[in-house]
Formats: C-alpha cells, structure tokens, sequence
C-alpha cells in the first residue's frame, strides 16, 4: 500500500542545520514534496523534486533523495526561529491524478 | 493573484448538526481537491474535482459527506449529521489542469471543524 513516514518531533538550536527525514513505500512515486504549516496557517510548499533526482538545493533548503532505500531528507540550513512549524513529507504519482500521499509531519522545535 | 481561501477559519458544532465548508480555488484551476486531518495524524485526500466533474472520490469516509462544486468554480463539503470523529482540519488544494504547475498544489489555510 501507499504510506509515508516521518518522525514527529524534532528539536534543533537556532544556527544549526536542522535534518527531516522521511520514508516513503510507493515505488512508483514520481514527485515528492515538502510542505510547510505554520500555526494558524495553510499547507505551503516549500520544494519538490523530482524522482530522478539525487538532490535539489534552494537557498537554505536541501533536498535529498534515495530513490533505493525510499528515503527523502530536507535540510534547513541555519536554523531560524521562523522555522518553526509542522513539516510534512508528501508523495505524488503523475498517472494518479496529482492525489498526493502525506506523511503526519514532523513539529520542528527551535532553542534558543 | 488570489490564493484558495476557504470559510469558516474554524466552525464548532454539535453532533448531530450540519456544516457546510466552502473553498475558493484560484482562479483558472480546474483541479479542485479536499484534504483532511484529524488531529494528529497524517494529512488524508478525500475527492478530488476536475471542473464540475468528481474525478475520484474514493477517500470520502462516508455517505455523510457530500462535496460539490457547481459550475466548476466553487466547492462545498457538507457534513450531514456531524459526528465526533469528524473533527479536524479540512484543507482544500486547487492546481492547473495543464502547464508547469500541474503537479504542485495550493492549499487553503484550512477550515478547523469540531464537534462536541
């Protein structure tokens, strides 16, 4: 079946890169996506890659992927106390009509 | 450009009682899709819109819930009679049908439903 996991909780001091880590069990995924909730707020994407890459780098934001193992990682550089907020790893398969599989996120804590 | 927003923010009812959530994609996005999270677990899809036409409704729990979207601009999702586990946060999502934002979706703020 289709399933995406993440671990719940994560804490992490301001400046220090801050790694997400997440799994996923479809094969045949061919996005995968990070999204972002802040409280009170939406769903906002933060990046996506493709399958057939390795890694995609946006400003503080690295991702990586491990087609192999089903693993796929986000990395915030330099930790900001605006980070903080729900991350949710999602799945999505083109011939399955953009439905995308999510993960039940994972609460980044900042220290001071 | 208008993101999705959807209404109420937050609706607190009791069992028994119907809801009507509303969600505005942006303009032009013919994909239309409802999300749900019931608290602390994962993010569940729903149904999915292409225009007016339901193009796969096979995450919606029950006949309770019924989603519309006339004309293919606007969708409501219903809950008739509410139940408790029906609780959480109802999030929709539009995109295009076509072009380089066909695979990323939008998503609303969310409506947060609970029922006493």
């Amino acid at each position: 079946g289709e399933d995406v996991e993440q671990s719940l909780f994560l804490s992490v001091r301001e400046g220090d890169s801050s790694v997400i880590n997440c799994t996923y069990t479809d094969s045949s995924s061919t996005y995968l996506y990070w999204y972002k909730q802040e409280p009170g707020a939406g769903l906002q994407l933060l990046t996506y890659i493709f399958s057939n890459m390795d890694m995609k780098q946006d400003q503080r934001l690295t991702v990586l992927l491990n087609k192999k193992d089903k693993h796929l990682s986000l990395r915030i550089a330099d930790t900001q106390t605006g980070d903080s907020a729900i991350y949710f790893c999602a799945e999505g398969r083109m011939n399955r009509d953009d439905k995308i599989i999510f993960g039940k996120g994972t609460r980044l804590h900042i220290l001071p | 450009e208008a993101g999705v927003t959807q209404f109420p923010s937050h609706s607190v009812i009791e069992k028994g009682q119907t809801v009507t959530l509303r969600c505005d994609p942006i303009s032009g996005h013919d994909n239309l899709y409802w999300y749900r999270r019931v608290m602390g677990k994962e993010i569940k899809f729903l149904l999915h819109f292409v225009k007016e036409s339901k193009q796969d409704e096979s995450g919606m729990p029950n006949n309770r819930f019924l989603a519309e979207r006339t004309g293919g601009t606007y969708s409501t999702l219903k809950v008739q009679p509410a139940e408790l586990e029906d609780s959480g946060v109802y999030f929709c999502a539009s995109s295009p049908l076509q072009g380089s934002g066909a695979n990323v979706l939008t998503f609303g703020a969310g409506s947060r439903l609970t029922v006493l």
